[in-house]
């Protein structure tokens, strides 16, 4: 059972324009999500981070929106560059449980 | 600079053969987790340590073990290594969360193939 799912295996957005990744996950006891980035042959790496009592969270040029009731959330990039050339992961955690939960991930291609 | 290191970066282990990955880290945090991650997978939680306390995940298989001997190094054995076995396995440290959430750091995993 899946309770997290990115179902763009793939992305590519052209430099300049704006990224959106979209994640859809199940368990409404998650109250806390992570969007990480990886490069080949490294680990990941946190991006940012929303609570569930918030709706949006900026950081430079990186968005996270979520909307609980529809248990989706979205990381927009905006302005795209190459070096956002990535897979990036939602990982939702439940308060206290330590764990968190990955979604399959989606490929970022930013296209000069 | 503080961090989370995984060696070897490459391991390659012959089928039954067991094998010791390694992971160390300087951020002084309280959880340490390993996961498996395959090819254009989510990575997969194996087992975590919160403090010297083992979590071991229901579906991780009896042939994944794990040492904590201190809070700075944790080891994952995998005893009778198969073919299924080939994949990328993460390190990641988390401070103890005493009810707030905080992120983990990754190290930069160790890729073990199977022959």
């Amino acid at each position: 059972d899946q309770q997290v799912k990115q179902n763009s295996p793939s992305l590519s957005v052209q430099e300049g324009r704006i990224s959106i990744l979209n994640c859809d996950y199940t368990n409404s006891m998650f109250d806390y999500f992570l969007w990480y980035k990886k490069y080949p042959a490294e680990g990941p790496t946190f991006l940012i981070s929303i609570s569930s009592i918030k709706d949006k969270n900026e950081d430079g040029r990186f968005t996270v929106f979520l909307n609980k009731s529809a248990k989706h959330l979205s990381l927009h990039i905006v302005p795209s560059q190459p070096g956002d050339s990535a897979v990036y992961f939602c990982a939702p955690q439940i308060q206290g449980a330590q764990k968190l939960v990955f979604g399959q991930g989606t490929r970022l291609t930013i296209n000069p | 600079d503080a961090m989370v290191i995984q060696n070897p970066r490459y391991q390659v282990t012959q089928f039954g053969k067991p094998v010791t990955l390694s992971c160390s880290q300087t951020l002084n945090h309280n959880v340490m987790y390993w996961y498996q991650q395959k090819s254009s997978q989510a990575p997969k939680l194996l087992f975590h340590y919160y403090d010297k306390d083992f979590n071991n995940e229901a579906d991780t298989p009896d042939n994944f073990q794990s040492r904590r001997p201190n809070t700075s190094f944790c080891f994952l054995d995998i005893r009778s290594p198969g073919l299924g076995d080939a994949a990328m396995y993460l390190c990641a440290t988390s401070p103890r969360t005493g009810g707030t959430s905080y992120e983990q750091y990754f190290g930069p995993g160790t890729r073990l193939t199977v022959t």
